[in-house]
C-alpha cells in the first residue's frame, strides 16, 4: 500500500505570493492533518480535516487555509507569504478522528522556501 | 509558548548501552503521549505511545515511562543499535487527535 504522498517535494516562492500544497492520504484514511516544522523545531499543528470538515485548528493566522476533497485528499493554502513561512510542511493521515493516537502516518513533507 | 519540551538537543550512546530520551510538558490536560522517530528526508514515524491511565508501556527494545505528577515522560531504548540513530520527537495531546510536539532530540548510537 502506498503511504501518505505530498507534492511538490520542494518549492521556492517570493514574499507576498500564494502557495498550494497537496496531500494524498493512505487509502482508507479519512482524516488529514497538516503540520508546519520550522528548522530546529518540532512540528506545529495547523489543521485537521475529517470527512471534508475542519475538526481542529492550531494557532496560525487566517492566511493559512485548507480543504479536503471527496476522495479525502487535501490542500493547504498559504496567502501573502512571509519569510517566516519557510518550513517543512507535513501532512499526516489517520483512519478516523476518534483515538487516532495509534494511526497517524506522516508523509515526507514539502519544503517551502520563501525569498 | 512551548507546551512540550525536550531539553537535550542531542545524545550520543555506545551501541548496546541504554539510551534515555526525556520530555517535559506544561499542560495538565494532556492525556495522550507519543514518541516519533524521524530520519532525514522522511516524515516522522510512530514509535510508541502511552495514555495517562498507565505509567509504563513496553514494545520490544522501547519502553516509555510517564510521571504525570512531574509532567515528565521518558523513552528508554535497550540495547541501543546504530539503526536507532535518528531525531526523536515526543508529542502530547489532550484528546488523542491534536498533538503538540517537542523540539526533538538527535540520537547518535556509536558502533
Amino acid at each position: 500500500d502506498a503511504g501518505v504522498t505530498q507534492s511538490p517535494t520542494h518549492l521556492i516562492k517570493t514574499r507576498g505570493q500564494h502557495v498550494t500544497l497537496r496531500c494524498s492520504p493512505i487509502s482508507g484514511h479519512k482524516s488529514v492533518s497538516w503540520y508546519q516544522q520550522v528548522l530546529g523545531q518540532g512540528p506545529q499543528f495547523i489543521f485537521q480535516y475529517y470527512e471534508k470538515e475542519e475538526r481542529g485548528r492550531g494557532n496560525f493566522p487566517d492566511r493559512f487555509s485548507a480543504r479536503q476533497f471527496p476522495n479525502y485528499s487535501s490542500e493547504l493554502n498559504v496567502n501573502a507569504l512571509l519569510l517566516g513561512d519557510s518550513a517543512l510542511y507535513l501532512c499526516a493521515s489517520s483512519r478516523t478522528v476518534v483515538n487516532s493516537l495509534y494511526e497517524q502516518y506522516f508523509g515526507p513533507g514539502t519544503r517551502l522556501t520563501v525569498t | 509558548d512551548q507546551q512540550v519540551k525536550q531539553n537535550s538537543p542531542s545524545l550520543s550512546v555506545q551501541e548496546g548501552r541504554i539510551s534515555i530520551l526525556n520530555c517535559d510538558y506544561t499542560n495538565s490536560m494532556f492525556d495522550y503521549f507519543l514518541w516519533y522517530k524521524k530520519y532525514p528526508a522522511e516524515g516522522p514515524t510512530f514509535l510508541i505511545s502511552i495514555s495517562s491511565i498507565k505509567d509504563k508501556n513496553e514494545d520490544g527494545r522501547f519502553t516509555v515511562f510517564l510521571n504525570k505528577s512531574a509532567k515528565h515522560l521518558s523513552l528508554h531504548i535497550v540495547p541501543s543499535q546504530p539503526g536507532d540513530s535518528a531525531v526523536y520527537f515526543c508529542a502530547a495531546s489532550p484528546d488523542g487527535n491534536q498533538f503538540y510536539f517537542g523540539t526533538g532530540t538527535s540520537l547518535t548510537v556509536i558502533p
